[in-house]
């Protein structure tokens, strides 16, 4: 199984529409990092987690870390055709110094 | 906004070939990463490097691939015998010291014929 499983796949709202990607680890999480990737290009920084409990916004964008599942949640409000792309979580975990990123989640905003 | 710079955007090496791939990290800033992604797939770890050493590598960075960082602005890749698998995005990433977030650049394509 994989060490990080990001939820959907792809996912297709209509613009103005809510939605929510998730993340989950089969290990304990240090630090989990939302970054944001249009195809063939490099991936922008959105927000990092390290606290159970902690939640972070940016403009429309929310991000939650569940501690007791070990598990993100990516929340956009309201939808506009500038969030499509690629949504990346990326996990730190205590020792190491890399991270582990899921297979992201492809987002399309139908107007 | 001070940002980690890549060159080239895209490169096209024939098989066998050595290819370097460059990277300008954010001033300051004193760890240094590289990734891949091959297309369709996952962003990969390859290598972290920090104090003028690696500090941990993946299984992907085999002894075919090298990193430097020759003159104190630049960290290079350097793949020595390029194979068609190779072919992927390459991406540099930095960090400052005590901080938690990485800062990614915006790629190298590489295509190996």
């Amino acid at each position: 199984s994989q060490e990080l499983e990001q939820s959907p796949q792809s996912l297709i709202v209509q613009e103005g529409k809510n939605l929510t990607i998730n993340c989950t680890s089969s290990k304990t999480l240090y630090g989990l990092y939302w970054y944001k990737q249009k195809y063939g290009e490099g991936l922008i920084f959105l927000m990092m987690l390290q606290k159970g409990g902690e939640e972070k916004s940016h403009e429309k964008i929310t991000a939650k870390l569940d501690e007791k599942k070990q598990q993100s949640s990516l929340h956009i409000t309201a939808s506009q055709p500038s969030h499509a792309g690629i949504y990346l979580c990326g996990a730190a975990y205590q020792g190491a110094q890399k991270l582990v990123f899921g297979q992201g989640t492809r987002l399309t905003i139908n107007p | 906004e001070p940002e980690v710079t890549q060159t080239p955007s895209h490169q096209v090496t024939q098989m066998g070939q050595e290819v370097i791939l460059r990277c300008v990290p954010i001033s300051n800033h004193l760890y240094f990463y590289w990734y891949r992604q091959i297309l369709g797939q996952k962003v990969e770890f390859l290598v972290s490097f920090y104090n003028n050493e690696i500090s941990e590598k993946s299984e992907i960075f085999d002894d075919q691939f090298s990193v430097e960082r020759p003159d104190g602005s630049n960290f290079t890749l350097k793949i020595r015998s390029t194979k068609l698998e190779d072919s992927a995005m390459y991406f540099c990433a930095s960090r400052s010291t005590g901080a938690t977030e990485a800062f990614f650049g915006q790629g190298t394509r590489l295509t190996v014929v």
